[in-house]
């Protein structure tokens, strides 16, 4: 079974708190993803990579970076959190090449305040 | 942006009945389809792949593809309670890589 396991279930952070969300996958998987997820916009990528050191921007990057040290680790970072970020993040990958399928972590519902 | 459109619903069906969900994809250039279910709180979990034209079943879901009027269905038979969740439509998107997810249908099974 793949396992896509994020570190938090839940956070709470302060406003301009530098804030990191992890993801780690057993799965040997070329790509990871970082989602967030907010009731009405649905699933939006905020960043990706496909490889390690590697890294493209989704639809949303602005207010956020990664970091991509190790195949198995994609980390989500938030320089300065601010509270529209308060969302759910969820985290997922696959194989390159593959059908495309991703998996997903449980997610982190991140709360700024 | 490449676009995924759902009915957000909700739709309502009674139990043992057919549930269809619909989306529709704006890139024609799209191969890869997915239908994933997620409950409330929890992340989505893959229910059905399809990647031809036509019907593709698995027990009692069965995913319709039609390339050429770009939609994607999803149809859920003998509904039961426990399949109360929102359904999202994913495509592949522009970089081959990422998936373009539809906001979700969400789908109530009244006993």
């Amino acid at each position: 079974d793949v396992k896509v396991t994020q570190s938090s279930r839940y956070l709470v952070k302060r406003t301009g708190e530098k804030v990191f969300l992890e993801c780690v996958q057993d799965m040997d998987h070329e790509n990871m993803f970082w989602y967030r997820q907010d009731p009405g916009l649905g699933l939006r990528l905020i960043y990706f990579s496909y490889d390690v050191k590697m890294k493209e921007k989704g639809d949303i990057p602005e207010g956020y970076s990664v970091s991509r040290e190790k195949k198995e680790r994609f980390s989500l970072i938030l320089e300065s959190a601010s509270t529209n970020q308060t969302s759910m993040y969820l985290c997922a990958s696959n194989l390159q090449g593959g059908v495309n399928i991703q998996y997903f972590g449980a997610g982190t519902r991140l709360s700024v305040l | 942006q490449k676009e995924v459109e759902q009915n957000s619903g909700p739709l309502s069906v009674p139990e043992g009945a057919i549930a269809s969900l619909n989306c529709t994809y704006s890139d024609r250039g799209s191969q890869s389809f997915f239908w994933y279910r997620q409950y409330s709180g929890k992340s989505p979990e893959l229910i059905m792949s399809i990647y031809s034209n036509g019907d593709k079943e698995d027990g009692r879901f069965t995913a319709q593809l039609n390339k050429a009027s770009q939609y994607v269905s999803l149809l859920i038979r003998d509904s039961q309670p426990s399949d109360s969740a929102t359904y999202l439509c994913a495509v592949n998107g522009d970089s081959g890589y990422a998936l373009n997810f539809g906001k979700g249908t969400s789908l109530l099974v009244t006993p």
